[in-house]
């Protein structure tokens, strides 16, 4: 069936330092891709996404580039914060309204 | 201000009774979902709904049911033939455009099972 792999699952990182997580998904039809962030006890915010079209998006300290031919997307985030310490959700797309999720980053950023 | 409410945050049942969670949005989406999360793992989608009066199973139906009567609403229940219901239960909705992908979350509900 349809699957979106995450990982890692956890990533500590010292504050200033960049994090990586990375994703990668079966459906060769999938153009839209995701990224959530979700603190405890909270419902998942959306940070970013990116669709098929483009190789990469920026906004200000978050990116997310896609390479569609290996169907792999990641998010790169720099400067790390304490307050970017999280769990963070790739997702992509299965038709115009499923959406397959990965198991989710618990990121650390160590002050 | 425009967002989608669950309630209550915090729900506890006792084995065999059935319970419904209430998931409300107004920002005038026609599609809405609904999702189990458990510790370590992904969203997995127990139902889904487009449009009003259709809606459509997801991964993880068995043991829960959902209407969908009006636009705003989309309630979910979890009967006592879900045989591990303890979980959070997000809630989320997105526009039928293609065009806008976007799905909303709600700030969960808690179920615990005693």
């Amino acid at each position: 069936g349809e699957n979106v792999e995450q990982h890692p699952s956890t990533l500590s990182v010292q504050e200033g330092d960049s994090a990586v997580i990375k994703c990668t998904y079966s459906d060769s039809a999938s153009n839209y891709f995701p990224w959530y962030k979700q603190e405890l006890g909270k419902g998942p915010q959306l940070i970013i996404d990116i669709r098929s079209n483009v190789g990469e998006k920026k906004d200000q300290r978050i990116a997310v580039t896609l390479n569609k031919t290996a169907k792999h997307f990641s998010l790169h985030i720099t400067e790390t914060q304490p307050e970017d310490s999280a769990v963070y959700f790739c997702a992509a797309n299965y038709g115009a309204y499923k959406y397959i999720f990965g198991t989710g980053t618990r990121l650390k950023v160590l002050a | 201000d425009g967002g989608i409410t669950q309630s209550p945050k915090y729900l506890f049942r006792k084995e065999g009774q059935n319970v419904t969670l209430s998931c409300e949005q107004n920002l005038n989406h026609d599609a809405m979902y609904w999702y189990r999360q458990d510790p370590g793992q992904g969203l997995r989608l127990i139902y889904y709904s487009q449009i009003v009066n259709d809606f459509q199973k997801g991964d993880i139906a068995e043991g829960y049911s959902v209407s969908r009567e009006k636009k705003e609403s989309f309630p979910l229940t979890v009967t006592s033939a879900q045989k591990n219901p303890t979980a959070f239960y997000l809630c989320a909705s997105k526009t039928r455009r293609e065009s806008y992908n976007e799905q909303f979350f709600g700030p969960g509900t808690r179920l615990t099972v005693l």
